[in-house]
């Protein structure tokens, strides 16, 4: 069974700009959790979606959103970006109804903004 | 709101021997999950070890245990017989309600 992934692997961008972050989930797990990592902070959970709803979202501005498509792949969207939003982006996807509540994470997405 | 501590920025272990990583978290909630990841240098975090709240029997795997201290809301992982491949960035969760917090993590570094 394939692992999660995401797409881009890295990526470039100036401040101001915007930027879209996908991430297919494991065949079968419909929760789809998204991450900040910085070195600093540490992972910081920005949001977590199951059957295209977001049920729980972390603390962060406005600028970061998140949608769940049908299929249960993900996107996360950073507008107007700002220096501090450079960080390694990490999704994670749960299969529901198990009771362990194990996430299986990706490579992440590493953002640099400039 | 949930959260986790990990007070340990950096911990250094000689291989074969034993390390602790410490963890406490805060929660209202008295059914939850604990975590332990591992993230080895640009590697994907892996679950390590998983204790539910409501067992009081410490979960172990393998060369893995935790102390799970529940009035304490402390959470540590005693690694032993520690490798050179144990070296790694360790985060601590809690999931309850579809939330699922970590720490702020703790570096290991294995010395031959």
């Amino acid at each position: 069974k394939a692992g999660v992934t995401q797409t881009p692997r890295y990526l470039i961008k100036t401040r101001g700009q915007q930027v879209t972050l996908s991430c297919s989930p494991i065949s079968g797990h419909r929760s789809v959790s998204w991450y900040q990592q910085t070195p600093g902070q540490g992972l910081q959970f920005l949001f977590e979606y199951f059957s295209e709803t977001q049920r729980n979202k972390g603390n962060f501005p406005g600028r970061f959103s998140g949608r769940q498509f049908s299929n249960s792949r993900s996107e996360m969207n950073v507008s107007t970006l700002e220096l501090g939003d450079s960080a390694l982006y990490l999704c994670a996807s749960s299969l529901v109804g198990t009771g362990s509540y194990e996430q299986y994470f990706g490579p992440g997405t590493r953002l640099t903004v400039t | 709101a949930q959260t986790v501590t990990q007070s340990q920025p950096e911990m250094s272990v000689q291989e074969a021997e034993t390390v602790t990583l410490s963890c406490t978290y805060d929660t209202s909630e008295s059914d939850y999950y604990l975590f332990w990841y591992k993230q080895p240098p640009s590697r994907q975090m892996i679950l390590v070890i998983r204790q539910e709240a409501y067992k009081q029997q410490n979960a172990t795997e393998n060369r893995f245990s935790v102390n799970f201290q529940k009035a304490a809301k402390s959470f540590s992982l005693k690694i032993s017989d520690s490798q050179l491949g144990d070296a790694a960035m360790y985060f601590c969760g809690i999931h309850n309600n579809n939330d699922m917090r970590f720490g702020a993590g703790t570096r290991l570094t294995v010395k031959p």
